[in-house]
């Protein structure tokens, strides 16, 4: 599976937008990218997912760069229990039977 | 979002002993189950990948007669751990997937805090 990059950690004030960035560049053409949240000793929890248009749900918005090679994941009124770790993660569909592989993630601090 | 539970939440257990967690879709068929293990601090691994009838496939360096993995029916996933010790003390998460192929969405449980003492 490709690899994504994320800062380690973010902060955002409360009722504001939180933007999420996470890079792919070597995302292949049948990868969907995939954002999970982890809040402190919980299992994940599913955010969103695309492939290469723009995702929007109840909870996120998923944008997509046209080539592919990154994406923003917008929360766009942070709570204080948006606070968790971000993980965005490239999942093969069919190779290796799409494992969902971790990476570091980024921890958002929603702050009053 | 789909629902998967765990059972126990948290076990504390004596060295040398087998614990056994359960993992349950609640709403769905789970054609495929994952086990994670998560130290503090630390982002989660990926264990094993299990297909209901089928033997669980372990990833690299994973002890696969030490963790054993059963999916027995498309709603439950067992992993044993299997005399345990201070080191396998960690929070076991399982995650589900339907039987829509490669392209379904994986779920994931509350997970569970293992304390081998």
């Amino acid at each position: 599976d490709a690899k994504t990059t994320q800062p380690p950690s973010m902060d955002c004030a409360e009722g504001r937008a939180a933007n999420l960035p996470c890079n792919h560049s070597t995302i292949s053409g049948n990868e969907y990218v995939y954002w999970y949240r982890q809040i402190h000793s919980q299992g994940p929890q599913y955010i969103i997912h695309g492939l290469k248009n723009n995702e929007t749900n109840e909870m996120a918005s998923l944008i997509i760069t046209e080539d592919r090679k990154s994406s923003t994941l917008i929360l766009p009124h942070a709570t204080l229990r948006d606070t968790a770790v971000y993980y965005c993660i490239v999942r093969a569909l069919y190779n290796q039977g799409g494992k969902l592989i971790f990476g570091q993630g980024t921890e958002l601090s929603v702050k009053p | 979002g789909a629902v998967v539970s765990q059972h126990p939440s948290r076990v504390i257990c004596k060295s040398g002993t087998s614990v056994k967690i359960e993992c349950r879709s609640l709403d769905f068929q789970a054609t495929t189950m994952f086990w994670y293990r998560q130290f503090p601090k630390q982002s989660l691994m990926l264990m094993a990948t299990s297909n209901e009838g089928s033997k669980a496939t372990y990833e690299q360096g994973v002890e696969k007669d030490k963790f054993l993995i059963n999916h027995a029916s498309l709603t439950l996933s067992t992993l044993t751990v299997t005399s345990a010790h201070p080191e396998d003390s960690s929070f076991y998460i399982c995650s589900a997937r339907g039987d829509g192929g490669g392209t379904d969405t994986q779920y994931f449980g509350p997970g569970t805090r293992l304390t081998v003492l």
